[in-house]
């Protein structure tokens, strides 16, 4: 089954403790990415990654950091977790802009079932 | 810059009445794909529809479809027939590549609620 897979789903935890989300896909897909989602501001992109070993940062990437050293697996890390990084995250993913022939990337996201994180 | 403007906070409409769900956008590149996301209580995020911008007719699937005004930069979302469970969230998004650039940028969201 083509899936996005996030961990954890949910996660309290302290001030300054480093964390890692995980986020693996297996449809082969080039493209992958992060998002934050806030009451009343919708989905952020926080970084985002063309392929392997290429990353960029998308509106909100201060505070976090990601690394795609292999195709299916693109974590985000949390260095030093502050409280505004409470929120709910998504991970996606899709096949690259190029794929779809350039002509609009119409290759839907697609996305994993949500992170809660609580950063107290 | 890319910009993405969902104007309609939240939408009450009695069941089986169609709903139209506003989107207007901003962009400098051509070539972009405008898309619709459901997101109903449980969290998951849902595909709905795509339209692309060298597209000439509007998308439909099932009781959705798009209304492309390209001119104006609009890509409302329309719901024929409403129902129950098409109460939720709806998010409308804008992919296009200015440059080397990738990115994805999502609207503020349009929270739909279906009257019995």
């Amino acid at each position: 089954e083509a899936q996005v897979t996030q961990n954890p789903r949910y996660l309290i935890t302290v001030t300054g403790k480093k964390l890692t989300v995980t986020c693996s896909q297996n449809m082969n897909h080039e493209y992958m990415s992060w998002y934050r989602q806030d009451p009343g501001l919708g989905l952020r992109q926080i970084y985002y990654s063309m392929n392997v070993e290429v990353t960029d940062k998308g509106d909100v990437p201060e505070g976090y950091k990601v690394s795609r050293k292999e195709k299916r697996n693109f974590p985000l890390i949390l260095e030093s977790p502050s409280p505004n990084q409470t929120s709910l995250y998504f991970c996606a993913s899709s096949l690259s802009f190029a794929a779809s022939g350039g002509r609009g990337g119409n290759q839907p996201q697609h996305f994993g079932d949500g992170t809660r994180l609580s950063i107290l | 810059a890319q910009k993405i403007t969902q104007t309609q906070p939240g939408m009450f409409v009695q069941e089986k009445e169609a709903v139209t769900l506003d989107c207007t956008y901003d962009t400098s590149d051509p070539s972009y794909g405008l898309f619709w996301y459901k997101q109903p209580s449980s969290g998951e995020m849902i595909f709905l529809i795509y339209q692309g911008s060298y597209d000439q007719q509007n998308a439909t699937e099932g009781r959705y479809s798009l209304n492309f005004q390209k001119a104006r930069k609009s890509a409302n979302l329309v719901i024929s027939a409403s129902q129950l469970g098409d109460s939720a969230m709806y998010f409308c998004a804008m992919r296009d590549r200015w440059g080397r650039d990738d990115k994805i940028i999502f609207g503020k969201g349009t929270r739909l609620h279906i009257l019995p």
